[in-house]
């Protein structure tokens, strides 16, 4: 059974910086692409990032290029993604996600139960 | 960039019925990157359908996708009193663009 255990989140200041991890296990990691993609509670779906399989590929939405990296570590089988520059609109519960390919061009296949990420001074 | 927009925005059906949900896209996208999730309170999206339709592994045969070009549609035949949740299109590929959901309740 696929299962991604995000942790990381929590209350920060404006302009900090927070590093978030996921913890993924029950496939074999280093066959599929995985994103992040966050929600405001309450609200729609935001896809924020995205690297393949062996990180050659990564992608960012318009809203957080230049501020987050995404990373891997395929031998840990864990996801993170660093967000620098803060924002109170970067307020949300983010998710872990895998993707059904390699690539970073499938569709989200399976979630995590997110981490809450809550930007406030 | 693509815009997905969801329609109806609130659907109130009764158990038993069926249910369309609408997607529409602002220009053509290609029927392979087109995807359905569902959404319960409290819970993480879950992956229905792909490809427009094609159901993701362990979806009943009640949830089916149909539609090209830019007008895509959810159906759910015999709603039972656990498909009332919110639901989203998106269209992924290179780009991944949501929905802004359809939340369909009971009525």
């Amino acid at each position: 059974e696929v299962q991604l255990v995000e942790s990381g989140g929590g209350l920060v200041e404006p302009g900090r910086s927070l590093r978030l991890s996921c913890a993924a296990s029950g496939f074999t990691f280093d066959d599929y692409a995985m994103h992040w993609v966050r929600q405001v509670p309450g609200k729609g779906l935001e896809w924020v990032a995205g690297i393949s399989w062996n990180s050659g590929t990564r992608g960012f939405a318009d809203s957080v290029k230049g501020r987050f990296t995404i990373s891997r570590d395929n031998a840990r089988n864990s996801l993170y993604l660093h967000m620098t520059s803060l924002k109170v609109e970067d307020t949300a519960l983010y998710y872990c996600v895998k993707d059904r390919f390699l690539a970073t061009t499938g569709c989200s296949e399976s979630w995590g139960q997110g981490t809450l990420v809550t930007v406030s001074s | 960039e693509i815009v997905l927009t969801q329609s109806p925005g609130t659907l109130s059906l009764s158990p038993g019925e069926r249910a369309t949900l609408s997607c529409r896209a602002s220009e053509s996208v290609t029927s392979s990157t087109l995807a359905w999730y569902q959404q319960k309170p409290g819970q993480a999206p879950r992956l229905l359908i792909f490809g427009a339709s094609s159901r993701a592994t362990g979806i009943p045969d009640k949830f089916s996708g149909s539609g090209s070009g830019t007008d895509f549609t959810l159906t759910i035949s015999r709603l039972e009193p656990e498909d009332f949740a919110v639901y989203y299109c998106q269209q992924y590929g290179n780009s991944k663009i949501f929905g802004q959901g359809t939340k369909l309740e009971i009525k």
